[in-house]
């Protein structure tokens, strides 16, 4: 099993620009979510998902939309990148919400 | 949601005991209490959880009082790569679990 894989590891992006951040699992976990983790500090919940179809606003959802249209995979969107979303994101998957297996995140800077 | 409270950093030396207190004297009925490991430039590690008493499995002990507004996650005969980030974490066991709130967590650092 690979396991949470993410890409891509690093993006750099300009104010104004969209782009996808991708998470898969193949653990065939329901549970999916995106946290975001500001240098120095805890991780804070964007988006999650208990299933295929199913998605739930997080702690700081403002900026950012997700889709879950299947099991594996567990999109992250950003709709117009600001210098706020400055951040390391990290997809994470379950099978309950009891544990959970996190990816080894993406690195976005932006400009 | 229950907020939890945890020193912000603590040093060891090798071969140590660390324990590590988080209060959450908000929990709810439902709540689990889940620790979590980070290091550097990775995502979060499973360490442990648990509801009530007493938890052990291969890599720490969970220890819950009655009341549950603390716990103390018990790592034995820390080493340097035991140099980390840890998280408590506390959540309901259904599918609100997953509105839990980190934290800014607690910064081990284990020396020679």
């Amino acid at each position: 099993n690979a396991g949470v894989t993410q890409t891509p590891k690093f993006q750099v992006l300009k104010t104004g620009q969209s782009m996808t951040l991708q998470c898969a699992q193949d653990m065939n976990h329901e549970y999916m979510s995106w946290y975001r983790q500001d240098p120095g500090m805890g991780l804070r919940l964007i988006h999650y998902s208990v299933g295929a179809g199913i998605t739930d606003q997080g702690e700081v959802p403002n900026g950012y939309n997700v889709s879950r249209s299947t099991t594996e995979d567990f999109p992250l969107r950003l709709l117009s990148a600001a210098p706020s979303q400055t951040s390391v994101y990290f997809c994470a998957s379950s099978d309950t919400p009891r544990k959970q297996y996190f990816g080894p995140g993406t690195r976005l800077t932006v400009t | 949601l229950a907020k939890t409270t945890q020193p912000i950093s603590m040093d060891s030396y090798e071969g140590q005991e660390v324990n590590i207190t988080c209060s959450h004297n908000n929990i709810a009925t439902n709540d689990y209490i889940t620790w979590y490991q980070q290091f550097p430039s990775q995502g979060p590690r499973f360490i442990i959880q648990g509801y009530k008493t007493k938890v052990t499995n291969e890599v720490a002990s969970l220890f819950i009082p009655a009341d549950r507004k603390s716990s103390t996650l018990s790592l034995p005969r820390v080493s340097l790569s035991d140099t980390a980030v840890y998280y408590c974490l506390v959540g309901d066991i259904n599918t609100g679990g997953f509105k839990t709130i980190f934290g800014a967590g607690t910064r081990l650092f284990v020396k020679a």
